[in-house]
C-alpha cells in the first residue's frame, strides 16, 4: 500500500534480549518520527529524522535505544537488553517536510513490544 | 514536565450531542495545533489543526477553537456519533524544535 508500514506488528520478547522495529514511511516523506505509547499513556517522542540532517534524539529514554535510516527512507528503531518497561506500541510516523505546513503526519499501525 | 496537557482522560456523549475536547499547553512558542484520532490497533490519523495566529478552524463536524492567551484549544465535535469513539490526542509545534509534541489523550464515548 501506499501508507507507513510498521514490522513486525507484534513482538514478544525475554527480557534482555534485543529487538529492531522497521518503518517503511511514505515514498517521498523526508521526515520520519518515531513514537510509543505505553499502556494507558500517550504518545511519547523518541526520535526525529529530517532529510540527511543529524537526527533529533533528545527523546530516547536511555543509551539501549538507537535508531538509524538509511538513504533517507526505512528506518530501524533498536531496542538492547530490553527490560518490561519497554513494552509498548511503538509508532512511526512520515511527512513531507516537517509536516507542518499541512499539519500532518501519517502514522503507522504501530509494532506492539511484549518484554517478558 | 508535560507541555501538552488533556486533563480528561475519558468522555461520555450522547449521539447527536455535542463533544467538546480540551487541551491545554504551557509553551507560548507553540505556533501549530493538531488533532488526531486512533482506533485500537491502528495508528492516529490527522483530523483537524490550527495556526496560532487563527482562532478557529472548521471542518464538516469538527471545529477547532484556539485561545492563546489561555493556552488552551478545544474540539467540538457536533453532532457526535457513534463512529466517533476513539481516542482524540491534542498536539503541538514549536518551531525552534522538529518535532511535535502530543497530548496524553482523551477516549471519547458516543453512546447510540
Amino acid at each position: 500500500g501506499a501508507g507507513v508500514s510498521q514490522s513486525p506488528s507484534n513482538k514478544v520478547t525475554e527480557k534482555g534480549k534485543d529487538v529492531e522495529l522497521r518503518c517503511d514511511p511514505i515514498s517521498g516523506h523526508t521526515a520520519l518520527y518515531w513514537y510509543r505509547q505505553s499502556l494507558g499513556q500517550g504518545l511519547e517522542f523518541l526520535i526525529y529524522f529530517q532529510g540527511n540532517s543529524a537526527p533529533d534524539k533528545s527523546g530516547l529514554p536511555s543509551d539501549r535505544f538507537s535508531a538509524e535510516r538509511t538513504g533517507g527512507s526505512v528506518s530501524t528503531l533498536t531496542i538492547q537488553r530490553t527490560q518490561q518497561e519497554d513494552s509498548a506500541v511503538y509508532l512511526c510516523a512520515s511527512s513531507l517536510n516537517r509536516g507542518l505546513d499541512t499539519g500532518e503526519l501519517f502514522f503507522g499501525e504501530g509494532s506492539r513490544l511484549t518484554v517478558l | 514536565d508535560q507541555q501538552v496537557k488533556q486533563n480528561s482522560p475519558s468522555l461520555s456523549v450522547q449521539e447527536g450531542r455535542i463533544s467538546i475536547l480540551n487541551c491545554d499547553y504551557t509553551n507560548s512558542m507553540f505556533d501549530y495545533f493538531l488533532w488526531y484520532k486512533k482506533y485500537p490497533a491502528e495508528g492516529p490519523t490527522f483530523l483537524i489543526s490550527i495556526s496560532s495566529i487563527k482562532d478557529k478552524n472548521e471542518d464538516g463536524r469538527f471545529t477547532v477553537f484556539l485561545n492563546k492567551s489561555a493556552k488552551h484549544l478545544s474540539l467540538h465535535i457536533v453532532p457526535s456519533q457513534p463512529g466517533d469513539s476513539a481516542v482524540y490526542f491534542c498536539a503541538a509545534s514549536d518551531p525552534s524544535y522538529d518535532k511535535v509534541i502530543f497530548g496524553p489523550g482523551t477516549s471519547l464515548s458516543v453512546i447510540p
